[in-house]
This record gives structure tokens, C-alpha cells and sequence, in this order.
């Protein structure tokens, strides 16, 4: 199984929503990784957990809180978007370990804040 | 400041010949290069990496190329393949602790012609 899953595949919210985005991965990778990529632009770092513990925060502004209930989860908590926050959200996992430490992405989550 | 620079946001080439894409960086601290591909809709799929010990490395169709006093790297394809039509981009990767920081460059898209 080299699947990351990622649930909705599309979400469209208010900005006084709040919502959440699912990742998962039996990979048995210890880190995992959200990543926010705008149209024709390259996907940029947001958290990094390693070992269920956040590594790496890239100055994401709090409407955006991740969660790593356990090895193979990863939620990232949505409350108070702007529409500017609209985006592909990718999660990755990575088995940091082994080679050159490739991340493996799910198919994304496509975010719309109106 | 972009680290990662794919100077050529698009490439056409006909099917058979070779396709060439380039990436220069910035940061010395990098320690693998990575090649993505990735379709609309969908999130990036590892293609090929190489070590910054390394100077080439080859799988199948693609070879990576790197040139550490550059601070450049190349992917070739080839023979190229229709189905090879996608965004393409290199990714650097840095170590921090247990997980894989990648930093991605702004992506070139290739359309290969019959």
C-alpha cells in the first residue's frame, strides 16, 4: 500500500465555517507533512510532523491548526478562512530514514473560502 | 527569495527526441535533489532523485544530472512519450532532524507533440 489518502477531495466553506481536512497514510512512515499549493504556483511547506510531534511551523496563521492524532492520521483544522486561503492542500508522508527521503503526496484537497 | 529556480515555465518537444529540464539552486546545504511530475487534479508524483554526492543518476527514460559547482541540475527524458505531458518540478531537500523539508521550484510544463 503506497497511498496517502486525502479527504474531501473538494470543500467549499464560509469564512465562519469551521472545517477540517483529512489525511492518512499506512505506509508506516513517521513523518508527514501539509503543503499549500495556489494555482501555477510550486507547493509550499506549511507543518511538519515527525514522530506525531509538530517539527515545523512555516508562520501558517492560526485559522490553520494541524493535528496528528496518531501515526498515520493528519488533520488540518479550518476556522475563520479568508477567500485568499483557497488552494490545493496536499498532504505528504515520508519515511525520512531510507534514500533521499521522498515524500509521498495524496491527490489534494481543493479548498474554496467564499 | 526562491532557492529552487526552474527559469523555463514551458517545454514542447515531439515525441521520440529527448527532453531536457533545468533547475538551479542556491542553498549549499541541500543534500538530494528531487524530480516531480505532477497532472492537474492531482497531487506530485516522484519521478527520480539524486544524492548531492552524485553527479548522475539514471532510471529507465529519465537521468538526472547534477552539477554541484553550477548549483545546477537537469532532467532528461528520453525518448519522450506523450503520456510524459505534465508540470515537472524539482524539489531540494535539506535535512532537518527526522523529517524531509522539501523546497520546490515554480514548476515546467511539458507538452509533448505526436
Amino acid at each position: 500500500d503506497t497511498e496517502v489518502t486525502q479527504t474531501p477531495k473538494h470543500l467549499v466553506m464560509g469564512m465562519t465555517n469551521k472545517k477540517s481536512l483529512k489525511c492518512e497514510q499506512h505506509m508506516g512512515h513517521r513523518a508527514m507533512y501539509w503543503y499549500k499549493q495556489k494555482a501555477k504556483k510550486p507547493p509550499e511547506l506549511m507543518f511538519v510532523y515527525s514522530y506525531e510531534k509538530l517539527s515545523i511551523n512555516e508562520s501558517v496563521p492560526s485559522r490553520f491548526s494541524p493535528e496528528c492524532p496518531n501515526s498515520s492520521l493528519l488533520n488540518l483544522h479550518l476556522h475563520a478562512l479568508q477567500p485568499e486561503d483557497s488552494a490545493l492542500y496536499l498532504c505528504a508522508s515520508s519515511h525520512r530514514d531510507r534514500g533521499s527521503g521522498e515524500l509521498f503526496f495524496g491527490e489534494g484537497s481543493r479548498l474554496t473560502v467564499l | 527569495d526562491q532557492q529552487v529556480k526552474q527559469n523555463s515555465p514551458s517545454l514542447s518537444v515531439q515525441e521520440g527526441r529527448i527532453s531536457i529540464l533545468n533547475c538551479d539552486y542556491t542553498n549549499s546545504m541541500f543534500d538530494y535533489f528531487l524530480w516531480y511530475k505532477k497532472y492537474p487534479a492531482e497531487g506530485p508524483t516522484f519521478l527520480i532523485s539524486i544524492s548531492s554526492i552524485k553527479d548522475k543518476n539514471e532510471d529507465g527514460r529519465f537521468t538526472v544530472f547534477l552539477n554541484k559547482s553550477a548549483k545546477h541540475l537537469s532532467l532528461h527524458i528520453v525518448p519522450s512519450q506523450p503520456g510524459d505531458s505534465a508540470v515537472y518540478f524539482c524539489a531540494a531537500s535539506d535535512r532537518t532532524g527526522t523529517a524531509s523539508k522539501l523546497t520546490f521550484g515554480t514548476g515546467t510544463r511539458l507538452q509533448v507533440t505526436l
